[in-house]
Parts: C-alpha cells; sequence; structure tokens
C-alpha cells in the first residue's frame, strides 16, 4: 500500500540550484497537490493539478513550477533555489470531485544553502 | 487567506481525554478535518465530518461541529502516549480543492 510516494526525503540544494521533487501516487486519484510547511505557518498551498493535463496556483506559488505528468505523477520544480524555500514539502492526492480527503506522502526536508 | 485558528499547545496525563479546539473561517465549507502529524512523518487523515452534521465518532475520537460560532473540536478519549503529535484542524475551501489548515496543535501525552 504506497499510497503517495515522494522523492527524494531529504536534500541540501546551494543558492541558484534547481531542483525537481518527485511525487507518484497509485490510488487512482484525479488532483494532486503541493504544499510546503514551515514552523508556525501550518501548510501552504503552493501549487494543485485537479484533474491531469490542468495546473492551477495556490497561495504561495512564486518561484516554483509544476508539472502533472501523467495522472499518477505530479513534480515540482525550483528554478532557482532561495534560502526563503528551505521547507518541508509535501504532496497530497485526492479522489475525483473537490471536497475529499486529501492524502499526503511523508514529506521532502529541502535545505537551501 | 483568513487563518484557522488552534492553540499551539495542549498537555494531557495518559489516560484523560484529550480536546483540541479549531475555529474556521468559511461558513459555506463542506468538510471539515482532523490530521495528525507525527515527528518526521506526512500528515494522516484523522476524520472528517460533512458540514451537515453536528457530531462524528470513530472508536477514540469524537468530532464536534458548531456551524453558529465556527467551532470544531476533536476529543479523544482515554488518551495514550502514542497520541503524542501536532494535530491540524483544515476547511475545504470554495474552489473544492484547496484545504485551508491551522497551524498545528501540539498535543504532549504524560505517564
Amino acid at each position: 500500500n504506497a499510497g503517495v510516494t515522494q522523492t527524494p526525503k531529504f536534500q541540501v540544494l546551494k543558492t541558484g540550484q534547481s531542483m525537481t521533487l518527485q511525487c507518484a501516487q497509485d490510488m487512482n486519484h484525479n488532483s494532486m497537490y503541493w504544499y510546503r510547511q514551515d514552523p508556525g505557518m501550518g501548510l501552504r498551498l503552493i501549487y494543485y493539478s485537479a484533474s491531469e493535463g490542468t495546473t492551477d496556483k495556490g497561495e504561495v506559488p512564486n518561484g516554483y513550477n509544476v508539472s502533472r505528468l501523467n495522472k499518477r505523477e505530479f513534480s515540482l520544480r525550483l528554478e532557482s533555489a532561495a534560502p526563503s524555500q528551505t521547507s518541508v514539502y509535501f504532496c497530497a492526492s485526492s479522489p475525483p470531485r473537490g471536497n475529499q480527503p486529501q492524502h499526503f506522502g511523508d514529506g521532502t526536508r529541502l535545505s537551501i544553502l | 487567506g483568513e487563518d484557522v485558528e488552534q492553540s499551539l499547545f495542549l498537555s494531557v496525563r495518559e489516560g484523560d481525554s484529550s480536546v483540541i479546539n479549531c475555529t474556521y473561517t468559511d461558513s459555506s465549507s463542506t468538510y471539515l478535518y482532523w490530521y495528525k502529524q507525527e515527528p518526521g512523518a506526512g500528515l494522516q487523515l484523522l476524520t472528517y465530518i460533512f458540514s451537515n452534521m453536528d457530531m462524528k465518532q470513530d472508536q477514540r475520537l469524537t468530532v464536534l461541529l458548531n456551524k453558529k460560532d465556527k467551532h470544531l473540536s476533536l476529543r479523544i478519549a482515554d488518551t495514550q502516549t502514542g497520541d503524542s503529535a501536532i494535530y491540524f484542524c483544515a476547511e475545504s475551501l470554495d474552489s473544492g480543492y484547496a484545504l485551508n489548515f491551522g497551524k498545528g496543535t501540539s498535543l504532549l501525552v504524560t505517564p
């Protein structure tokens, strides 16, 4: 029962480097999401994909791009990493139609030096 | 968006009941959720309640919803040390896709 799988689990980057975080789900969910979690801030939505072929901005999209590669996979790219992007990144997915519970991966812990 | 409010910390003794409170923002939220996060892990869906319900019980968990006051609570009966974690309240938003999360309540259960 893999659920939502994120890779890598940990990464350290230098300022200005680029990086793609990978996410895959095996639950046949239509919708997928990327959040970041910072101390004292809760979770904030970066981007989401309501269905294959669509992506939309969330609350904090600046500095990020996403690709919904297929129904299973949703990647998050940092083109030029900045220290402010040091965070824990979570991918989530949910069944078709809105207002469904979201299922989360274990997160990617990213540090930008 | 507006903040979903939760108290930051709660400490209880093992065997007691825990009550974690949340005030949400959107009176039209269709679903309200409780997630649990253990150290170093992702968020685990604990339970959720549909907005036309007042209460939902699931084993040791009881969720109460007061729509008039936009108040949600999670009661954990017979709290165990394994319940120590951060608990997040979340509301669904108009888009039907995004969730608006509170900042989380850290629950510490002491022997």
